[in-house]
Formats: C-alpha cells, sequence, structure tokens
C-alpha cells in the first residue's frame, strides 16, 4: 500500500488530453512539493516534473503539473504514442521522513 | 553531463549482505545528496535511503535497521549496503542524485533528477 493514491491506469487516443491524479496527506503533499517520474518500458525513471510545476530541460510543453490541498496531477496534451509508460508521484513525508511514492499510473495509448 | 553506474553482485543468498556502489562521473559528488531506490519486479518504486557527500544520511523507517548507506569521495562513489537479505528484496537498484532544498514559500522539495540505470539484484540460494 503505497503513501501516494494513484490510479492503476489511464489511458487515452493520440492528440487528446490525460490527466493522472496523485492523492496524499498533509505530512507529503499538502506541505512540501510534488514530482513526477516518467519510467518508459524497460528504463530507469526519468524526472519528469519537479517542484509541483517545474519541466526539466528537455521535457516536452505537453506536459504539466500542478498541486492544490493534498492532491496532484499531472497532464498530458496532444498525447503521443511515445508517452506509453509508467508514471510516478513522490514528494517528501514529514512524518516518515522519507521519500515516498505513488504506486504508479500505467498509461496505454490506444 | 553527469552519469550514474550501479555496479555489484546480481545474486546473493538469504541472510547474507547485499552491497551495491554506485559511480559517479562527469561531475563531483561533493555538495549533493544522494540516493538509492528499488523496484521489485512488476512492482513500483521504494525509496531506501540518502546520504550527503559530508557523510550525513537518512533511511526509510521501514528499512533504517539493515541499510547502511557510506560515500567515498576520493572515489566519487556511494555504496549501498542491505543486510539480512530474503526474497523479498529482489529488486532493480538504482541509485540517483537528490536535490534537496525550500521553496521561498517553505516548501521542501526533494527529488531525483539523474538517475543510474539500475542494476538487477536476485535473492536466492
Amino acid at each position: 500500500q503505497s503513501v501516494l493514491t494513484q490510479p492503476p491506469s489511464a489511458s487515452g487516443t493520440p492528440g487528446q488530453r490525460v490527466t493522472i491524479s496523485c492523492s496524499g496527506s498533509s505530512s507529503n503533499i499538502g506541505s512540501n512539493t510534488v514530482n513526477w517520474y516518467q519510467q518508459l518500458p524497460g528504463t530507469a525513471p526519468k524526472l519528469l516534473i519537479y517542484s509541483n510545476n517545474q519541466r526539466p530541460s528537455g521535457v516536452p510543453d505537453r506536459f504539466s503539473g500542478s498541486k492544490s490541498g493534498t492532491s496532484a496531477s499531472l497532464a498530458i496534451s496532444g498525447l503521443q504514442s511515445e508517452d506509453e509508460a509508467d508514471y510516478y508521484c513522490a514528494a517528501w513525508d514529514d512524518s516518515l521522513n522519507a521519500v515516498v511514492f505513488g504506486g504508479g499510473t500505467k498509461l496505454t495509448v490506444l | 553531463q553527469v552519469q550514474l553506474q550501479e555496479s555489484g553482485p546480481g545474486l546473493v543468498k538469504p541472510s547474507e549482505t547485499l552491497s551495491l556502489t554506485c559511480t559517479v562521473s562527469g561531475g563531483s559528488i561533493s555538495s549533493y545528496y544522494w540516493s538509492w531506490i528499488r523496484q521489485p519486479p512488476g512492482k513500483g518504486l521504494e525509496w531506501i535511503g540518502y546520504i550527503y557527500y559530508s557523510g550525513s544520511t537518512n533511511y526509510n523507517p521501514s528499512l533504517k535497521s539493515r541499510v547502511t548507506i557510506s560515500v567515498d569521495t576520493s572515489k566519487n562513489q556511494f555504496s549501498l549496503k542491505l543486510s539480512s537479505v530474503t526474497a523479498a528484496d529482489t529488486a532493480v537498484y538504482y541509485c540517483a542524485r537528490l536535490k534537496v532544498g525550500a521553496t521561498a514559500t517553505l516548501y521542501y522539495y526533494y527529488y531525483m533528477d539523474v538517475w543510474g540505470k539500475g542494476t538487477t539484484v536476485t535473492v536466492s540460494s
């Protein structure tokens, strides 16, 4: 059971906009910033969004993040086949004194 | 550009100690935090802990009694030891650089911005 809660799966067709939610609590998302990682099949995770809504250099602006209260969302617009991957949210948890992850969301591009 | 490479035995016997090393190239290990993360087969990511280049550490409470992370700045490496392993410790182990700080509004950020490719460790007799 992960500390952060994500839907196990999401899907969309090419060109569509998809959102993935991440729910936490006051000790993690409510107190600290949220990060998102993309894991393509068979590869290491890659930082996709940091500090709620910041994109590292090289990440397309089709990817965006937001946070409100104890929840966060990742939005992918103009969905492409290469976006098919697992997506994980993460944050620091003040109670556990640890980085906590969501269980991951498998995105399928139909 | 900073790159990370994990190394160590791919097979460890139950009850023994898992030992991995992460070599940092293309940059200095100094002035940064460094982290270990693992992923059991078909499952999600689990944070193991971090070390600052000065040697201060912080571990996941669920693994704290079995984990030791150390750093060797002269070799630009940091290491993971996990004792008394069982089959549940079978996973891909990743090392990563951890960015730590606070925003202007005092929200803390902890994120892994550079990852190694990962190394598979199987616990089996």
